[in-house]
């Protein structure tokens, strides 16, 4: 069985650029979160997809969006890069149960270098 | 706002060693709190879950406690070794109906010396 799977695992950007991440989530997963973790920090929430829609989102600017599939895999955008989107870029995955959040399952990362 | 707090920030321990790490947070109001381990440059592995109703949790050699209405919560490591070395990182889930969210401290860095 496959864990959470996110590409590519390495992307270097110039600033002003667009870029776009993918995750694939556990089998049997519907919920897709995004956490971004800079250098030396703990993650920090992003957003929330379940059922193609955003549910959940952090304190992060519009450059931000994301989208989920209806095979439940998701996209993470970034728009109009800046230096300080620089970090390595976290995807969990999770089931809802009768309503309540099952346990985030989180995949390798993508690490995003803005230069 | 959920805040996240760990202590220490960086530990250097002899194997053997046992140790403590500690996680605070400011609203206990959480659904459950997870510890993970994660190495240089890598994702994330989760190590122990406790759900909100729960006051402990052990796998292995490690154990982790939850005082729900004191906002703390400590993992225990016994008899360290120097695979051991990490960041073990505390976070805390908060759900509404809309989703969910983790809220993560930001960290203990830990060296375990042969």
């Amino acid at each position: 069985d496959a864990g959470v799977t996110q590409s590519p695992t390495h992307l270097i950007k110039t600033r002003g650029q667009q870029v776009t991440l993918r995750c694939s989530p556990k089998s049997g997963h519907d919920t897709v979160s995004w956490y971004q973790q800079a250098l030396g920090q703990g993650p920090q929430f992003i957003f929330q997809y379940y059922e193609e829609e955003e549910r959940q989102r952090g304190n992060f600017p519009d450059r931000f969006s994301g989208h989920q599939f209806p095979n439940y895999s998701s996209e993470l955008n970034v728009n109009a890069l800046l230096l300080g989107d620089s970090a390595l870029y976290l995807c969990a995955s999770s089931r809802r149960l009768a309503g309540r959040p099952g346990e985030q399952y989180f995949g390798p990362g993508t690490r995003l270098t803005v230069t | 706002k959920q805040e996240v707090t760990q202590i220490p920030a960086a530990l250097s321990v002899p194997e053997g060693e046992n140790l403590v790490l500690n996680c605070s947070f400011t609203d206990s109001a959480i659904y459950n709190l997870q510890w993970f381990r994660q190495d240089p440059g890598k994702g994330l592995t989760s190590l122990l879950l406790i759900q909100s109703s729960q006051r402990e949790q052990t796998s292995g050699r490690l154990n982790a406690s939850l005082d729900k209405s004191s906002g703390r919560s400590t993992l225990y490591i016994a008899a360290s070794q120097p695979g051991d070395s990490a960041t073990y990182l505390c976070a805390v889930r908060s759900w509404g109906t809309s989703g969910s969210r983790l809220t993560f401290g930001e960290g203990t860095q830990l060296t375990v010396n042969p």
